[in-house]
């Protein structure tokens, strides 16, 4: 066990739909990552958020937005759900930036039908 | 730009088999060298790291040298087994990029008994 909780572990949806994915980090880390793992596009890093404030962004589609709340748990909302969204997002959790070492949650199978 | 590239996979090999799994990166910094390892159905985790150059990391019977002069952090069991079939991920944290995490695309290694 990491750490690291995502909720919920699957989700079916529909296309044109909008789902929220949830991110608890380990206690005490302050960074929060959130990356979508598709068989043919590999690991892509989406974006990063450091005590309430993005850091960082990657591969994150405008229908894609993130934040980090007061308590650090974190949530990436998808929009406007394609079928072409269907992969695993994974959230990881740091104690400051990536120089330390990254804890994963189990990640969220999202399914768009 | 700060990139990290892996041995295309899958690598198949046979229990007990001595294994390598290359990764070379690019950084403009000095970055950190980390391998994350994924189990089917897992989330990532750290397999080893090194922080500066001819640092060794090891874990779990794996080794990886972080060479500066070939910019390599290449991946080595000395006898693998069944249980080690996984994904192998290779990344790099580097100061001057705001210590995001830098990945490869990620090794599918088979044992097969």
């Amino acid at each position: 066990d990491s750490g690291v909780t995502q909720t919920p572990k699957h989700l079916i949806t529909a296309t044109g739909q909008r789902v929220t994915l949830r991110c608890s980090p380990r206690s005490g880390d302050l960074s929060v990552y959130w990356y979508q793992q598709s068989l043919d596009q590999g690991l892509q890093f989406l974006i990063q958020y450091y005590n309430g404030e993005e850091r960082a962004k990657g591969n994150i589609l405008e229908r894609f937005s993130a934040q980090q709340f007061p308590d650090l748990h974190s949530e990436l909302n998808l929009s406007s759900l394609e079928l072409g969204d269907s992969a695993l997002y994974f959230c990881a959790s740091s104690k400051t930036g990536g120089d330390t070492e990254a804890f994963f949650g189990q990640g969220t199978r999202l399914t768009v039908v | 730009g700060n990139s990290v590239t892996q041995m295309e996979g899958p690598v198949t090999l046979s229990e007990e088999a001595f294994l390598t799994i290359n990764c070379t990166y690019t950084a403009t910094g000095y970055p950190s060298l980390f391998w994350y390892v994924q189990y089917p159905g897992e989330g990532l985790q750290l397999l080893l790291k090194a922080t500066k150059a001819d640092d060794k990391g090891s874990n779990k019977g794996f080794e990886a040298t972080y060479r500066k002069e070939t910019t390599s952090f290449h991946l080595e069991k000395g006898s693998v087994q069944v249980s080690d079939s996984a994904v192998y991920f290779c990344a790099l944290s580097d100061p001057s990029g705001n210590y995001q995490l830098i990945w490869g695309a990620g090794t599918k290694l088979i044992i097969k008994p």
